[in-house]
Parts: structure tokens; sequence; C-alpha cells
């Protein structure tokens, strides 16, 4: 079955760090460019970043920039959100998301929920 | 930053057509993407590069894109079309989405 599965949410303090990963199968991530869109509670989707398929280039939303890292391990098929300086804004769904170049996003993963307490 | 405007919400009798609409600046020279997004579901891809239908989304979905306005259709709506609509576009090298239009099938 085509599928992202990501995982380590949890409750984090804030200015913690934590590390979300997202697993990939059925298909391979590197023909693929990959991204996280969070969406808090009973709000809208917000991107987050994003990583090419080769993993060379990444970009940031600006509230982010500086906090989140994006990478990704095309031979394990994974990608992984690191974030730190947790601010309680942070708290929401981070869905891991698929879409071929410069395109759309087709595959959407269910998503680990982040709660960030003060 | 390049924003984009939806309406909140939206209603609809069953068999009627809705229309979603979403606003940004010259937005017609930009591929608009919309997405629905069914209460405790993750999001599904319903409209690509303006007018596109993924395959295994019905006919009923149609999208069009021109000016300043983008606009997502559904024909002869149904009550499982209910659900929560997005567009988005991309704004240089971000991705933008609009705020979401809550579609009301009553």
């Amino acid at each position: 079955e085509v599928e992202l599965v990501e995982s380590g949410g949890g409750l984090f303090q804030r200015g913690g760090s934590l590390r979300l990963s997202c697993a990939a199968s059925g298909f391979s991530l590197s023909s693929f460019w990959m991204y996280w869109v969070r969406q808090a509670p009973g709000k809208g989707l917000v991107w987050v970043s994003r990583t090419i398929s080769d993993g060379s280039k990444t970009y940031y939303a600006d509230y982010v920039k500086g906090r989140f890292t994006i990478s990704r391990d095309n031979t394990r098929n994974t990608i992984n959100l690191h974030m730190s300086n947790l601010t309680t804004e942070d708290t929401a769904l981070y869905l891991c998301v698929r879409g071929p170049p410069g395109k759309y996003m087709d595959l959407w993963g269910r998503g680990t929920l982040v709660t960030v307490s003060s | 930053s390049y924003d984009l405007t939806q309406p909140p919400s939206v209603s609809v009798s069953p068999g009627q057509t809705a229309s979603i609409s979403c606003f940004g600046d010259e937005l017609g020279d930009k591929f608009v993407c919309w997405y629905q997004q069914r209460p405790g579901q993750s999001p599904v891809l319903v409209i690509y590069e303006d007018n596109k239908r993924p395959s295994g989304i019905p006919e009923r979905f149609s999208g069009s894109n021109s000016g300043n306005t983008a606009t997502l259709t559904i024909s002869v709506t149904q009550a499982m079309d209910e659900a929560d609509y997005y567009c988005q576009a991309w704004d240089s090298t971000s991705v933008v989405f609009g705020g979401g239009t809550k579609l009301t099938v009553l």
C-alpha cells in the first residue's frame, strides 16, 4: 500500500526540541519533493517546509526559519523534521506530504500531533 | 508575502452546483490546486494545474483560474462532498494555502 506514516509527536515544553519522522511505503521517495504541512486544532493548512528530490535544497516558511530543519534519507525512504525553540504556536497536527517536483501534493499522511505547553 | 483568500463558508442544496472561490493577486498567472478535507481525515487532491482531475476524482469536480480568481465547481453536489476545501498555489519557492472554505450540503 502506498502511504506516509508520521511519528514523533507528543507533549513538549516551550523552548524544547523534538524530531518528527515520516516513513514512506509502497513507493520510492527519491522521485518526489516532500513537504511538512501543519494544521492547528480547528484551523487551516499551513505550509512548514519542503525538500527537493535529492535533498540538496530545503525551504522554510518564515515563521520556522532558524528553528526547524527538514532532512531526508532516500535510502531509508524517510524524511525528518527537527524542531527546536518550540513555542505554543507550534501546537498542531504535522502532516507529511509528497508531490511531483514543482507541482502539487498528491499523497498526505495522517499526521502526528505536537502539543507545546507553557 | 502572497495571500490566497477564500470565503469561510459556502452552502449548497443536494443536487445543486457549488462554487468556491480563491482570490489572489494575478492568481491566473499561477497554477492552482484544490484539496478536499473531510472531517477527521487528511486532505485529498481534487484539482491540480487549475483544472485537471487526479485519477479517482469524480467528473463533478472542475476548476478554473483567470485574472485574480480561481474557482472550484462541484456539480450535482452530494452529501459526501461536505468538507473543507483549500486552494493552493506557489509564491516563488513557497507553498501558499488559502484559509479554507467549509462546504455545507443542506
